[in-house]
């Protein structure tokens, strides 16, 4: 098993500039979830998705930040335009629908300067 | 506001003692509760979950749960060096089909040889 999958790894931005994470989840798992974190705040949950619906937005600190799963293997999490204090850690995990446990990938490390 | 609690540290034990990591959780309610690792530049791990009150053990892992307290936490024994990471606890405060967890910030655990 490929294990959750997060493109790009490390991701240096000017600010104001577009930024777009992606993320595969783990074939045949229904939820996925789109995290940020940092050391002041820790590990935040921004949305997650079942079966490619948005269920939990709630997280997503502004208009500037928007996130789409148009299929069950792909998701992206946006952010236009960028600012510096955007600059954290991107995590995506995915869960089978039977179970609770989440799987994480490897992060996006972002940095806007 | 639903709030998991957790000493910072950093917790430092001698290799092969027992270290001892604890989390409180403010609802009442929740249902099932989570250890995670996560060294440092790396992704969140699952060590263990609980549901129940009582131990659960799981080779040098021991969770344990008290819901009437409101804390669970995580016991290493025979602490090794390659166990010096930050451990995260995580609850999910609602039954059913919410898969949304609440994060602690941590507790960094350093085993010194």
């Amino acid at each position: 098993d490929a294990g959750v999958i997060q493109s790009p790894r490390h991701e240096v931005t000017e600010m104001g500039q577009e930024v777009t994470l992606r993320c595969k989840p783990i074939s045949g798992h229904d939820y996925l979830f789109w995290y940020r974190q940092t050391m002041m705040r820790g590990l935040e949950l921004l949305i997650y998705f079942n079966n490619n619906v948005p269920i939990d937005d709630s997280g997503m600190p502004e208009d500037r930040f928007s996130a789409k799963m148009p299929n069950a293997s792909f998701s992206t999490l946006k952010i236009q335009p960028s600012e510096p204090r955007d600059s954290a850690v991107y995590f995506c995990a995915s869960t089978p629908g039977s179970g609770e446990t989440q799987y994480f990938g490897p992060g996006t490390r972002l940095l806007v300067l | 506001q639903k709030e998991v609690e957790q000493n910072s540290g950093p917790l430092s034990v001698p290799e092969g003692a027992i270290a001892s990591l604890n989390c409180t959780y403010s609802d009442r309610g929740s249902q099932s509760f989570f250890w995670y690792r996560q060294y440092s530049g790396k992704s969140p791990e699952l060590i263990m979950f609980i549901y129940s009150n009582g131990d659960k053990e799981d080779g040098r892992f021991t969770a344990q749960l008290n819901k009437a307290s409101q804390y669970v936490s995580l016991l290493i024994r025979d602490s090794q060096p390659s166990d010096s990471a930050t451990y995260l606890c995580a609850v999910n405060p609602r039954v059913g089909n919410n898969r949304k967890l609440i994060w602690g910030l941590g507790t960094s655990l350093a085993v010194n040889p």
